[in-house]
């Protein structure tokens, strides 16, 4: 693994179903991000977590949980699906609280 | 909360061309930083200004921060093909070293061969 990863790429899934989305940093960072972004709307933070062991609601946390139990994953969870959730999902990570946002490559999520 | 407007929101220009995207905060910026998007792919991180006045280059791309720190503009000189994508800015929320980034809606670019 180099830098930060995302899985799946694509997926499809129907409404009332639980889905988690993997994000793994191998960089030490201690600081992770989940954002959805949304044509019109840019980039929205969902939820963050400072290091490891604790996470934040950002702007838009609703119908979503993370957790961050080791420094290296960040997984985020759609307990259960709606379509209003269909989005393309991003994972960052930065070393500090000052250095920039490293982005993974994406999950497109379109919930049916 | 910070509030990013970025203009314009698309941009078509010939290749060779120069070109200036602009990201105006509600607030002071305390960190502004500036990604790029490809379709389909992640950000990448381009630059990040923090104090006032400052600019900085990376190849032919220079950004800087006005001296109130309220506006940022993005600078491509001789524009290339492979400076398409989507331009995002992202401020530095609430200012006491926060690292929760508020972004703006992005500034898709072309560049026509």
């Amino acid at each position: 693994i180099a830098g930060i990863t995302q899985a799946p790429t694509s997926q499809i899934l129907a409404a009332g179903r639980r889905m988690t989305l993997r994000c793994t940093q191998d960089m030490r960072h201690n600081a992770m991000y989940w954002y959805r972004q949304d044509l019109g709307l840019g980039l929205r933070l969902i939820h963050y977590s400072n290091t490891a062991g604790t996470t934040g609601k950002g702007e838009v946390p609703d119908g979503y949980s993370v957790s961050r139990a080791n420094t290296d994953d960040f997984p985020l969870t759609l307990a259960s699906a709606v379509p209003s959730q269909t989005s393309v999902y991003f994972c960052a990570s930065s070393k500090g609280l000052e250095d920039e946002q490293f982005f993974g490559p994406g999950t497109r999520l379109t919930v049916l | 909360s910070q509030e990013l407007e970025q203009s314009p929101q698309s941009l078509i220009v010939q290749e060779g061309k120069n070109l200036t995207i602009n990201c105006t905060s509600s607030k002071t910026l305390y960190g502004l930083y500036w990604y790029k998007q490809k379709y389909g792919e992640g950000l990448i991180f381009l630059m990040m200004l923090q104090k006032g006045g400052e600019e900085k280059s990376h190849e032919k791309i220079t950004a800087k921060l006005d001296e109130k720190k309220q506006q940022s503009s993005l600078h491509i000189t001789a524009s290339q093909p492979s400076h398409a994508g989507i331009y995002l800015c992202g401020a530095d929320n609430a200012g006491a070293g926060s690292y929760q980034l508020t972004f703006g809606k992005g500034t898709k670019l072309s560049v026509i061969p």
